[in-house]
């Protein structure tokens, strides 16, 4: 399996720029996340999915932010217009819920895409 | 919250020692997972346990669980420089994290 893919690996875009970035889950996890990191506020969770539909969004920062996932095997994070406060790493993360409830399940994690917004 | 604290933020230790580190948290719990970031790396899952475990062991990893003092413990034996990297405790199915043990290994 190839693991979780993400594109591209390293974005750099001017201020007030579109940016998209891009996550294929592993063939058969039912649940997708997306989450962010930066120096000061560690790993934040932003979106997660399952069966394709949005469960929580809390995370998302602002209305600047928002992500798709139209089938199960790909999902879009966008954020229009970028600032440069949103340099980060996003990290896509996905799993296949087993259990009712959901929690025992391992998540797998991209390799990230490094975000830099001069 | 559901987010796991770890401590300690930041351990330095030589190749060969044991690294311990811990993790505190807040709700009650299903399982508590430990996952490790390499540098500029994702995160790699290491190890689960469930609420109704004690203590489980994964190679050089050994876990416990104190579900009455909501804590956990990862320790690595014999610890080797590839080890370097965040190690960080998750709970709950949203998987919050904390900030994270940065573990350093010298050789």
């Amino acid at each position: 399996d190839a693991g979780v893919i993400q594109s591209p690996r390293h974005e750099v875009t001017e201020m007030g720029q579109e940016v998209t970035l891009r996550c294929k889950p592993i063939s058969g996890h039912n649940s997708l996340f997306w989450y962010r990191q930066t120096m000061m506020r560690g790993l934040e969770l932003l979106i997660y999915f399952n069966n394709n539909v949005p469960i929580d969004d809390s995370g998302m920062p602002e209305d600047r932010f928002s992500a798709k996932m139209p089938n199960a095997s790909f999902s879009t994070l966008k954020i229009q217009p970028s600032e440069p406060r949103d340099s980060a790493v996003y990290f896509c993360a996905s799993r296949k819920i087993m259990g009712l409830a959901g929690d025992t399940d391992t998540q797998y994690f991209g390799p990230g895409t490094r975000l830099t917004v001069l | 919250s559901q987010q796991g604290e770890e401590d300690p933020q930041a351990l330095s230790i030589q190749e060969g020692e044991n690294a311990t580190m811990n993790c505190s948290y807040k709700t009650s719990i299903n399982n508590l997972q430990w996952y490790r970031q390499n540098s500029g790396r994702g995160l790699v899952h290491l190890i689960l346990i469930r609420s109704n475990e004690r203590e489980k062991h994964s190679g050089r990893l050994r876990v416990t669980l104190d579900t009455s003092k909501k804590s956990s413990s990862l320790l690595i034996t014999a610890s080797r420089a590839a080890d370097t990297a965040s190690y960080f405790c998750v709970q709950g199915g949203k998987l919050i994290f904390g900030q994270g043990t940065e573990l350093s290994v010298k050789p």
